[in-house]
């Protein structure tokens, strides 16, 4: 167990509407990043914060956006839910930028949009 | 062309034998590479991570950077049938942004 935890595990949510996710990083790290990961597909990355502040985005359009608390604890939220946003949010959590420093993922989120 | 790109397999291999993974990037700028393992419907699991040219050994694991060629490797000595799994290549950019191949499928048979 990495010490990342996520919620919800599982998602159903209709077309049009909103979600948001949530992450637990592990003690000590300040970094969360984000994750989509496409069934047989490697994860996407959606941004990262550190210390609060977003700090590195991936090509997701505005309707993806987060927060990141002084807990270091991080939401995702999503508007205008599309079908092809079904799929894995992973988060992972580090000592610093995801760049320089290991990267340890929660269990996901599998949302399902219909 | 991708940023990071893996051979899909799947790759197969028999137990006790060598494992090899191999990963292209695109960004020489790259500084940071990562190997993590995913098991079929279980989150990424780092193995391994190496920064500088050379290999590094972790027990059964060998990364290997050839930064000037742009190729980072996994080996895996003695595999076993619970090494059966997906092999994601992670790097970093310059903006320190992720970038994942789409895995390589990896099966060891008994």
């Amino acid at each position: 167990e990495t010490g990342v935890t996520q919620s919800p595990t599982h998602l159903i949510k209709t077309r049009g509407q909103q979600v948001t996710l949530r992450c637990s990083s592990q003690s000590g790290h300040n970094t969360v990043s984000w994750y989509q990961q496409a069934l047989g597909q490697g994860p996407q990355f959606i941004f990262q914060y550190y210390r609060e502040e977003e700090n590195g985005r991936g090509n997701f359009p505005p309707r993806f956006s987060g927060l990141q608390f002084p807990n270091y604890s991080s939401e995702l939220n999503v508007n205008a839910l599309e079908l092809d946003d079904s799929a894995l949010y992973l988060c992972a959590s580090s000592a610093g930028l995801a760049g320089s420093y290991e990267q340890y993922f929660g269990p996901g989120t599998r949302l399902t949009v219909t | 062309q991708k940023e990071v790109e893996q051979n899909s397999g799947p790759l197969s291999v028999p137990e006790g034998a060598i494992a090899s993974l191999n990963c292209t990037y695109s960004d020489r700028g790259s500084q940071s590479f990562f190997w993590y393992r995913q098991y079929s419907g279980k989150s990424p699991e780092l193995i391994m991570f190496i920064y500088s040219n050379g290999d590094k050994e972790d027990g059964r694991f060998t990364a290997q950077l050839n930064k000037a060629s742009q190729y980072v490797s996994l080996l895996i000595r003695d595999s076993q049938p619970s090494d059966s799994a997906t092999y994601l290549c992670a790097v970093s950019l310059v903006n320190n942004d992720m970038r994942f191949g789409a895995g390589t499928r990896l099966t060891v048979k008994p």
